[in-house]
């Protein structure tokens, strides 16, 4: 156990839908990462926020959201659902410790249909 | 960040050393070399990371060379749970800025 907390696990809904995927840190870590795990396109990094800040971006459409809460949960919001959408999302964060280790949720597996 | 290249797959006897290679020839002097696996289709796993000296945890050790520019993972004794991609990623630290950018990785099969 990461200590990493998403839900829902499994989420299915059709094109043209908004879901919200959320994401509980390990207690204390103040850095939330999201990515996106399709077949065709292995972990893509999507965003990164620390302490409620944006702090990289990388591959994440205009479609798809993130925020960090005062609470540090953080929340992936993905509207216009299209059906390349469907992946497993996954959530990691990391503390402020020397090691720069990475622990990553379980995921959040999202179909379109 | 600095880009990996690894072979798509290895094989590896169960109870034998698995070593995986990586080449990061345009790693920058601040930037680590991180591992990790994903079994199946679960959270990908922290193995273990070094700047430029091997490294040794309670899952695996990390060759680095001299140059900087490859590194091995070496499973010691192998067994069929080991089965997993894994991957090799170059990153400044995640936590200031940087990003771990995971690239396709090695399957490793692990046999009985």
């Amino acid at each position: 156990d990461s200590g990493v907390t998403q839900t829902p696990k499994h989420l299915i809904t059709a094109t043209g839908q908004r879901v919200t995927l959320r994401c509980s840190p390990r207690s204390g870590d103040l850095s939330v990462y999201w990515y996106q795990q399709s077949l065709d396109q292995g972990l893509q990094f999507l965003i990164q926020y620390y302490n409620g800040e944006e702090r990289a971006k990388g591959n994440i459409l205009e479609r798809f959201s993130a925020q960090q809460f005062p609470d540090l949960h953080s929340e992936l919001n993905l509207s216009s659902l299209e059906l390349g959408d469907s992946a497993l999302y996954f959530c990691a964060s990391s503390g402020e410790d020397s090691t720069g280790e990475l622990f990553f949720g379980e995921g959040s597996r999202l179909t379109v249909l | 960040d600095a880009k990996t290249t690894q072979p798509p797959s290895m094989d590896c006897a169960e109870g034998r050393a698995a070593n995986l290679p990586c080449n990061h020839s345009t790693i920058s002097g601040n930037e680590y070399v991180y591992w990790y696996r994903q079994i199946h289709s679960q959270g990908p796993q922290y193995i273990i990371h070094g700047l430029k000296n091997n490294e040794t945890n309670e899952m695996a050790s990390l060759i680095i060379t001299e140059d900087r520019k490859s590194s091995t993972l070496i499973l010691p004794h192998a067994t069929l749970r080991d089965t997993a991609v894994y991957y090799c990623i170059v990153s400044l630290r995640p936590g200031n800025t940087g990003k771990l950018i995971f690239g396709q990785g090695t399957t490793l099969q692990v046999k009985p």
